[in-house]
């Protein structure tokens, strides 16, 4: 059966500083990742997808970067954090078929940026 | 662009009592619906997936209907249970089909 991990499950950090945030998944090769937020009094936000090693698309313009280093690995990061960037964040994945996206969730990062 | 709107944004029923919470969506060329439940601080949980051809899907107490042309899914739970209390998030893809956009939810509180 198929596993998501994420680490840390929570994180606190000062402004300015760099994130960096862990995704893996086990039981599946070539699954597509994505990364979400949520931030309090809102809805998930699509941040990044990627559906190959090295291979990142961004929804939204912001602070943060992502990248796949390896087929089951998707990392969130950071150089400088802002007060924004605070927020529950969920990596995902769903098999490699574009019209048939179920997707599975992570446990999630609590991240407090202070 | 896609938008999901959830109604209500809270609900408090009395244990036993069949709900329906409601989804709609702007965009109504969707390959996909799919419902979630977050419990407080935690992942989502995948309840069900529609599929753009199909109408309806099934999962023990809980039935999901999808009416793409009228932009519409509904969630149904029958008689609800103190343990249904979450958040229920409603999602549909993308118009490239490549993502999901997710609607701000229903809290359910369910009271014994």
């Amino acid at each position: 059966s198929q596993t998501i991990h994420q680490w840390p499950a929570t994180l606190v950090q000062p402004v300015g500083s760099p994130l960096s945030l862990e995704c893996t998944v086990e039981g599946t090769s070539n699954p597509n990742l994505y990364w979400y937020r949520q931030a309090a009094g809102r809805g998930l936000q699509l941040l990044f997808y990627s559906v190959g090693i090295g291979q990142i698309s961004s929804e939204v313009p912001q602070n943060l970067s992502a990248s796949r280093p390896q087929d089951r690995q998707f990392i969130l990061s950071s150089k400088k954090l802002l007060l924004s960037d605070s927020g529950f964040y969920l990596c995902a994945w769903s098999v490699d078929m574009v019209i048939y996206i179920e997707q599975f969730f992570g446990p999630g990062t609590r991240l407090t940026v202070l | 662009k896609q938008e999901v709107t959830q109604i209500p944004a809270a609900l408090s029923v009395p244990e036993g009592e069949n709900l329906v919470l409601n989804c709609s969506f702007t965009d109504s060329a969707i390959y996909n619906l799919q419902w979630f439940r977050q419990d407080p601080g935690k992942g989502l949980t995948s309840l069900l997936l529609i599929q753009s051809s199909q109408r309806e899907q099934t999962s023990g107490r809980l039935n999901a209907s999808l009416d793409k042309s009228s932009g519409r899914s509904t969630l149904y739970i029958a008689a609800s249970q103190p343990g249904d209390s979450a958040t229920y998030l409603c999602a549909a893809d993308n118009q490239a089909g490549t993502a999901l956009i997710f609607g701000k939810g229903t809290t359910l509180s369910v009271s014994s």
